[in-house]
């Protein structure tokens, strides 16, 4: 099925650990973005990349890096997770930036 | 710096009753605009978008959006809600980047 897929969708992580969000899209979007979404913030964008090879940040990147080796795949990295971090993850893409996202499921993170 | 706010953090009402979410943006360019819906459960759709033209843009649903460009805003709005549409709804901005609004939940009762 055509989309964005996220992995994992549930992950439950120490303080201090690091861990790899993946996404991957199928539609050959140059488009792809991370956000996180907290109670009462909305969605704050983290990293965005309109190309491989190419990433820049967002609203709130800090503890947090990318990579976009392939169009394909746009992977979202915590090097030591820090209990602020609990959030839900929703990654997304689109043809350009300026169209319409399509949005992977989320992936639930709680950091202990 | 570019943003996106939405005044009404939680609305209460009751089927048939008519809607309307605020929405207002800065940012010091042209901005094409967006509104979302997470409904419960689920991640994020495309409820409308205005890229140029006709201000009044219609979405899915029944419900449609109107820009003004003179207030920065782009206020969300259907004349008769149903308890589907109990949801979430985001606003949001493409400047240099896609920013959203902190969300509305709406709440609508039988």
């Amino acid at each position: 099925n055509a989309g964005v897929t996220q992995t994992p969708k549930f992950q439950v992580l120490k303080t201090g650990q690091s861990m790899t969000l993946q996404c991957a899209q199928d539609m050959n979007h140059e488009y792809m973005s991370w956000y996180r979404q907290d109670p009462g913030m909305g969605l704050r964008l983290i990293h965005y990349s309109v190309g491989a090879g190419i990433t820049d940040q967002g609203e709130v990147p800090n503890g947090y890096n990318v990579s976009r080796s392939t169009t394909e795949d746009f992977p979202l990295r915590l090097l030591s997770a820090a209990p602020s971090q609990t959030s839900v993850y929703f990654c997304a893409s689109s043809l350009s930036g300026a169209n319409v996202l399509t949005f992977g499921a989320g992936s639930r993170l709680t950091v202990l | 710096a570019q943003s996106v706010s939405q005044h009404n953090h939680h609305v209460i009402l009751s089927e048939a009753a008519s809607l309307e979410l605020g929405c207002n943006y800065s940012y010091g360019g042209t901005v094409n605009l967006f509104w979302y819906v997470q409904y419960p459960g689920q991640h994020l759709q495309l409820l409308l978008k205005y890229f140029s033209g006709d201000p009044l843009v219609k979405g899915i649903k029944g419900f449609e959006a109107e820009f003004i460009k003179s207030k920065f805003s782009f206020n969300l709005r259907k004349p008769s809600v149903q308890w589907s549409d109990t949801a979430e709804y985001f606003c949001a901005a493409l400047g240099d980047k896609l920013i959203f609004g902190t969300g509305t939940r709406l709440q609508v009762f039988p």
